[in-house]
């Protein structure tokens, strides 16, 4: 069974700092992999994408992949209390058209 | 602006009673996704279609069904809803892009009572 797993949090920063967000896969195969922002009682947001290994940046979201250790973090600069969200995780693996696979997500609390 | 609309965005159902959800969107994306979510849980796949082709996810119910007539559109049938269907239902979509990515609608949030 493929599976993605996030510590469920809560995690608590305080405003100003960097907040850390990890995720593991089980697929080796796995070739694309997500970061979505959801507040509560909204849907998923689309804040990063990442599919080769390294970092990616944009603004003040980095993602971070190491597909050896099959490990995808998400690095949040300058954290705001509006960055107080659930963080999910998802991983596409089978192939570009194999479906998302997601983690339960993790909760930041962001604190002014 | 290009987008995914669900409606309606609140639904109340009572016990075993059909409901249809709704999903359109305006990004000409072929691949259309529902999924199911309870609260502090990750979304549920329950099916998706590629193209016209429809896929369905080993472990959802029969009670679920869906139709999409066309590019724009899909839905939703829940054919008998009972107490455990209460959730947030999500559309998504994703075109012919590197990595697919999957653009989500704004849900709707069924009570079933």
């Amino acid at each position: 069974q493929k599976e993605v797993e996030q510590n469920s949090g809560p995690l608590s920063v305080p405003e100003g700092a960097i907040a850390s967000l990890n995720c593991t896969y089980s697929d080796r195969g796995s070739q694309s992999f997500f970061w979505y922002r959801q507040y509560s009682g909204k849907s998923p947001e689309l804040i990063m994408f990442i599919y080769s290994n390294g970092d990616k940046e944009d603004g003040r979201f980095t993602a971070q992949l190491n597909k050896a250790s099959q490990y995808v973090s998400l690095l949040i600069r300058d954290s705001q209390p509006s960055d107080s969200a659930t963080y999910l995780c998802a991983v596409r693996s089978g192939g570009s058209q194999g479906n998302l696979i997601f983690g339960k997500g993790t909760k930041l609390s962001v604190k002014p | 602006d290009a987008m995914v609309i669900q409606n309606p965005r609140y639904q109340v159902t009572q016990f075993g009673k059909p409901v249809t959800l709704s999903c359109s969107q305006t990004l000409n994306h072929n691949v259309m996704y529902w999924y199911q979510q309870k609260s502090s849980q990750a979304p549920k796949l329950l099916f998706h279609y590629y193209d016209k082709d429809f896929n369905n996810e080993a472990d959802t119910p029969d009670n679920f069904q869906s139709r999409r007539p066309n590019t724009s559109f899909c839905f939703l049938d829940i054919r008998s809803p009972g107490l455990g269907d209460a959730a947030m239902y999500l559309c998504a979509t994703s075109g012919q892009t590197d990595g697919n990515e999957q653009y989500f609608g704004p849900g709707t949030r069924l009570t079933v009572t």
